[in-house]
């Protein structure tokens, strides 16, 4: 079984300030991981992907997050936050092996930025 | 490439009534999904689909149906509409090699009252 926990639906920041969005999985082995981003009446978009690999993963737009097995998380961030960085953030985990369906998203958390 | 195209946009739809969600991609992917977002659940899988011909049931698939009779589409049918399937339904597909990047529509928005 799998599960994914955000921590925080709402996050804040000012502008230019260090973006941290916090994701926490459970797995019975090492599994995928993703983050989706969502703006405003629009489908979700892959940010970055964790597939066993490099640890330190880097995406679009300056996102980057950092897979971390003794604390079984996966936490997004970026250095200094743009107005156009608001947006919903989804985590979401798959087993290796499991079907492409098999995903699970967590419930997301929602970037505010402000000026 | 148009990617993953949905209709309608927006529906109101009473009590009862039947519609289908229309969904198309032309990345000729295998793989295809139909979501719902609901507020503070995250996305919750209706169905899938992994080639023309091929569907079965996802987290969440009482009061729909679907059909893959083609690569390109997959409608999401709801029969019997009731409040509880007030949500946004996004569908989404993958590619056979790569099917863990799941490209999404822009989402449907359905209302039943």
């Amino acid at each position: 079984a799998q599960s994914v926990t955000q921590l925080g639906s709402h996050v804040s920041v000012s502008e230019g300030a260090l973006v941290l969005l916090r994701c926490n999985y459970s797995s019975s082995v090492p599994p995928y991981l993703f983050w989706y981003v969502q703006y405003p009446n629009q489908g979700l978009q892959l940010l970055l992907k964790y597939t066993s690999a490099a640890t330190l993963v880097k995406g679009i737009n300056g996102f980057e997050a950092e897979f971390k097995k003794s604390e079984t998380s996966f936490h997004l961030t970026k250095p200094s936050a743009h107005m156009s960085d608001a947006a919903e953030y989804f985590c979401a985990v798959r087993l290796p092996g499991g079907g492409y369906q098999k995903v699970t998203f967590g419930i997301g958390t929602k970037l505010q930025v402000i000026p | 490439n148009a990617g993953v195209t949905q209709t309608p946009k927006f529906r109101i739809l009473k009590i009862g009534q039947s519609m289908t969600l229309q969904c198309a991609q032309d990345m000729n992917h295998n793989y295809m999904y139909w979501y719902r977002q609901d507020p503070g659940m995250g996305l919750k899988l209706i169905y899938y689909s992994v080639g023309a011909g091929i569907t079965d049931k996802g987290e969440v698939p009482n009061g729909y149906n679907v059909s893959r009779s083609t690569t390109e589409d997959f409608p999401l049918r709801l029969e019997l509409a009731a409040p509880s399937q007030t949500s946004v339904y996004f569908c989404a597909s993958s590619h056979r090699e790569r099917g863990y990047e799941q490209y999404f529509g822009p989402g449907t928005r359905l209302t039943v009252t």
